[in-house]
């Protein structure tokens, strides 16, 4: 079955610093990326997403992420983070017309 | 467009009860997808409905079932409910969960305890 591991757990950053979440996935074959964020109190939103093409996306809010196939890797970044980014961030892989595999989730927190 | 809309937003139950929670897709999606979200085994996908069939199922019991209207709607329900069934249930819509570059957005739940 499809898994998908996000290393970091929690972490924490002061304003400005660059952030980088590691999320990797088991499947060899196709499918579809996407990352999602919970702010706290709210929905699940969708930050980005890659299906094909270009393997560095670009999202919302400043956020990135570059799919590495070799490496069975979606990992999100951004150049200098905010007070409003803390949040959870998922990641989360869709195989063929199946349904999304979520990784654990990474709890950022940036502090002012 | 008006997002994806869940009711109630919280619920409070006993064991052995049972419990239906109701969504709402964006207008015009018609694939509507139930996940349980729990601090331990964090998101977890139950099923998913297109025109008013279900078209995929996670691993969870039988006591959790769902349906979908012919406006695409949908519900889920749970029986005889225990314990380890309080989590916040999300609800997600697309177009129409087939193509290749369908996307789920997710509505903001209902946090369910059950006491």
């Amino acid at each position: 079955a499809q898994s998908v591991s996000q290393h970091n757990h929690h972490v924490i950053l002061s304003e400005a610093a660059s952030l980088e979440l590691g999320c990797n996935y088991s499947y060899g074959g196709t499918v579809n990326l996407f990352w999602y964020v919970q702010y706290p109190g709210q929905h699940l939103q969708l930050l980005l997403k890659y299906f094909s093409g270009d393997p560095l996306v670009k999202g919302i809010k400043g956020f990135e992420a570059e799919f590495i196939k070799s490496k069975f890797s979606f990992n999100l970044r951004k150049p200098s983070v905010q007070w409003s980014d803390t949040a959870e961030y998922f990641c989360a892989v869709m195989e063929g017309r199946r349904a999304l595999t979520f990784g654990s989730g990474t709890r950022l927190q940036v502090q002012p | 467009k008006a997002g994806v809309t869940q009711t109630p937003r919280y619920l409070i139950k006993t064991r052995g009860q049972q419990v239906t929670l109701s969504c709402s897709p964006i207008s015009g999606h018609r694939s509507v997808s139930w996940y349980q979200q729990t601090p331990g085994q964090g998101l977890q996908f139950l099923f998913e409905y297109f025109s008013e069939t279900q078209r995929n199922k996670g691993n969870f019991p039988g006591r959790f079932s769902g349906r979908q209207f012919s406006n695409s709607r949908s519900e889920m329900n749970v029986s005889t409910l225990e314990l380890g069934d309080s989590a916040l249930y999300l609800c997600a819509s697309s177009l129409d969960g087939g193509s290749s570059t369908d996307t789920q957005y997710f509505g903001p739940g209902t946090r369910l305890t059950v006491l």
